[in-house]
């Protein structure tokens, strides 16, 4: 079954505590982007990647790290989590077809609490 | 570059009456995406629209294209409880998904 699976699906941290939430799809997608969700404030894309070794920033980078060491995983890091971290994140991967934007498949979502 | 806003951001509407949501865009944009948020879940492909003109219906909804107005329409027909979700619209440009805030639908029986 085509799926992006992220982990874990909940996390409960302190202030300070480093973590990683891990992503990965097995549809074989060039492109991987890592999106927050905060009530009335939409999705905002964090860090998306359009190949391995291949990372750019989004809207909202701050605070966050990401690699793509291998083209099925996009790990999100955040080295020293702040309650104002504390959201609803989605991965997401599609096929890079150049200029032609094409369907976002998304994981199940990781909802983050920092205290 | 491209901005998509969508309207209303929250409906709240009766079983069995139709309505639309709106996604205006600011400038061109390759196509049109449509997504379905159930609450606190993941976010699901409904539609994908590529040209002027261009409909497309699942069931009791529709979604339409105009690129000459900017615009798409979401339109609920005969709405059921099953619907109530929050659906977003995404224009694609310069590689990437361009979001709208969402409209949060909620259907009272």
């Amino acid at each position: 079954e085509a799926q992006v699976t992220q982990n874990p699906r909940y996390l409960i941290t302190v202030t300070g505590k480093k973590l990683t939430v891990t992503c990965s799809q097995n549809m074989n997608h060039e492109y991987m982007s890592w999106y927050r969700q905060d009530p009335g404030l939409g999705l905002r894309q964090i860090y998306y990647s359009m190949n391995v070794e291949v990372t750019d920033k989004g809207d909202v980078p701050e605070g966050y790290k990401v690699s793509r060491k291998e083209k099925r995983n996009f790990p999100l890091i955040l080295e020293s989590p702040s309650p104002n971290q504390t959201s609803l994140y989605f991965c997401a991967s599609r096929r890079d077809q150049g200029r032609v934007v094409t369907e976002a498949f998304f994981g199940q979502g990781t909802r983050l609490t920092v205290v | 570059e491209l901005k998509v806003e969508q309207n209303p951001l929250f409906l709240s509407m009766q079983e069995g009456k139709n309505y639309t949501i709106y996604c205006n865009y600011s400038t061109t944009s390759d196509r049109l995406y449509w997504y379905r948020q159930d609450p606190g879940k993941s976010l699901e492909s409904l539609f994908v629209l590529l040209s002027n003109g261009a409909v497309k219906q699942e069931g009791r909804l529709m979604a339409s294209l105009d690129t000459k107005a900017r615009l798409s329409t979401l339109h609920i027909t005969a709405a059921v409880h099953d619907l109530s979700a929050t659906y977003f619209c995404a224009g694609a440009s310069d590689y990437q998904l361009i979001w709208g805030a969402g409209t949060k639908l909620i259907i009272k029986p």
